[in-house]
């Protein structure tokens, strides 16, 4: 397997842009998760997905942030509109069951996003 | 609130020494406890981890960690580190279900 897909892998956007990322999961994976990576707050959850439905968005910082997956294989995390402090990598990451620690979340490489 | 420390933001070692870093937790009960390694960019892989039985857990690369209930810590080790080991090493917890909260990371650099 291929694992986990995220493009682009590198995005600079100036503030007041639309973003999108873009994730493709492993396939036969029933879970995803969006996670954002900053040197302020480190790695944490935005929201994951168990069979292409939101389950907990608690993590997502506020309304400008949106995430889908439309199927299986597909998932989009949109920022509208764009601000500089939402320069951040932003991974991507699979699991087959979502049971912890059973279970391991496989992580994509990341998408580096500066907004100017 | 429940969290994950790593006290050390930058170690810097020489090749063939000997590896520790450290990891404790704040949760109300003992939770899952993993470490990850995160090279130059690319994503996260999973070095080890702990839910339950022997405190001390063996993982790729040559990787083990202790968990020691009454430091709650679950610090990292190796016994002699490559120069293919530099890479920032991140160690999370949950307490089941599917949400890890991760540590803010240890950049590890090893001199030759």
């Amino acid at each position: 397997d291929a694992g986990v897909i995220q493009s682009p892998r590198h995005e600079v956007t100036e503030m007041g842009q639309e973003v999108t990322l873009r994730c493709k999961p492993i396939s036969g994976h029933d879970y995803l998760f969006w996670y954002r990576q900053t040197m302020m707050r480190g790695l944490e959850l935005l929201i994951y997905f168990n069979n292409n439905v939101p389950i907990d968005d608690s993590g997502m910082p506020e309304d400008r942030f949106s995430a889908k997956m439309p199927n299986a294989s597909f998932s989009t995390l949109k920022i509208q509109p764009s601000e500089p402090r939402d320069s951040a990598v932003y991974f991507c990451a699979s699991s087959l069951s979502g049971s912890l620690p059973t279970d391991t979340q496989y992580f994509g490489p990341g998408t580096r996003l500066t907004v100017l | 609130a429940q969290s994950v420390t790593q006290p050390d933001i930058h170690i810097t070692v020489s090749e063939g020494a000997s590896l520790e870093l450290r990891c404790n937790y704040s949760y109300g009960a003992t939770p899952y406890l993993f470490w990850y390694v995160q090279s130059p960019g690319q994503g996260l892989q999973l070095l080890l981890k702990y839910f339950s039985g022997d405190t001390l857990v063996q993982g790729i690369k040559g990787f083990e960690a202790e968990f020691k209930r009454s430091q709650s810590s679950f610090n990292l080790r190796k016994p002699s580190v490559h120069w293919s080991d530099a890479a920032e090493y991140f160690c999370a917890a949950s307490g089941g279900y599917n949400k890890l909260i991760f540590g803010a990371g240890t950049r590890l650099a090893v001199h030759p």
